[in-house]
């Protein structure tokens, strides 16, 4: 089945504890992005990256890092966690090649940091 | 920077009626696309309409693009029940087209 899986899907977590969120795709798809939602703000662009080795950011990178080793695999890092991080995030896929086209969506991860 | 701004935040219909959403955006795009989102779940892509397309219909669903106004509608006829969800419009600018930029959304309620 065509899907892009994030883990893990909840996770409560103490300000300062270095915590990855992963994102993997099984399309082969050659564009993955993160995305953050906040009530009132919408879907806020985190990072994107367009190929293996190549990431760009979005619109609200401040406290991310992400990689993309493999074409299949981009993580989110959050070195040092803030409140303010609380968030749901989703990882999206596309197989558009130089531009950001039709996303498929990861079912969120629900972060909580205290 | 949100590039979208829906309109209306939200709206209740009766099952059977037509629903529409508008979106407007800010500067020159690449393409528009429509997503659905049932409470908080992942999102699912339903049209993406390019710049130099006027109008895309998809079963149910028709969008418009007036690129002059900067504009979009979506266009849900005879509603269900199940088409019960938020709406977003999302923006790929040109010259930056790996960003994609959402609009805040319009909540859309289908009354049995």
């Amino acid at each position: 089945e065509a899907q892009v899986t994030q883990n893990p899907r909840y996770l409560i977590t103490v300000t300062g504890k270095k915590l990855t969120v992963t994102c993997s795709q099984n399309m082969n798809h050659e564009y993955m992005s993160w995305y953050r939602q906040d009530p009132g703000l919408g879907l806020r662009q985190i990072y994107y990256s367009m190929n293996v080795e190549v990431t760009d950011k979005g619109d609200v990178p401040e406290g991310y890092k992400v990689s993309r080793k493999e074409k299949r695999n981009f993580p989110l890092i959050l070195e040092s966690p803030s409140p303010n991080q609380t968030s749901l995030y989703f990882c999206a896929s596309s197989a558009f090649a130089g531009t950001a086209g039709e996303q498929y969506f990861g079912p969120g991860t629900r972060l909580t940091v205290t | 920077s949100q590039q979208g701004e829906e309109d209306p935040q939200a709206l209740s219909i009766q099952e059977g009626e037509n629903a529409t959403m508008n979106c407007s955006y800010k500067t020159s795009i690449n393409n528009l696309q429509w997503y659905r989102q049932n409470s908080g779940r992942g999102l699912v892509h339903l049209i993406l309409i390019r710049s130099n397309e006027r109008e895309k219909h998809s079963g149910r669903l028709r969008v418009t693009l007036d690129t002059s106004k900067k504009s979009s509608s979506l266009l849900i006829t005879a509603s269900r029940a199940a088409d019960t969800a938020s709406y977003f419009c999302a923006t790929v600018p040109i010259g930056n087209t790996g960003k994609l930029i959402f609009g805040q959304g319009t909540t859309l309620q289908v009354k049995p």
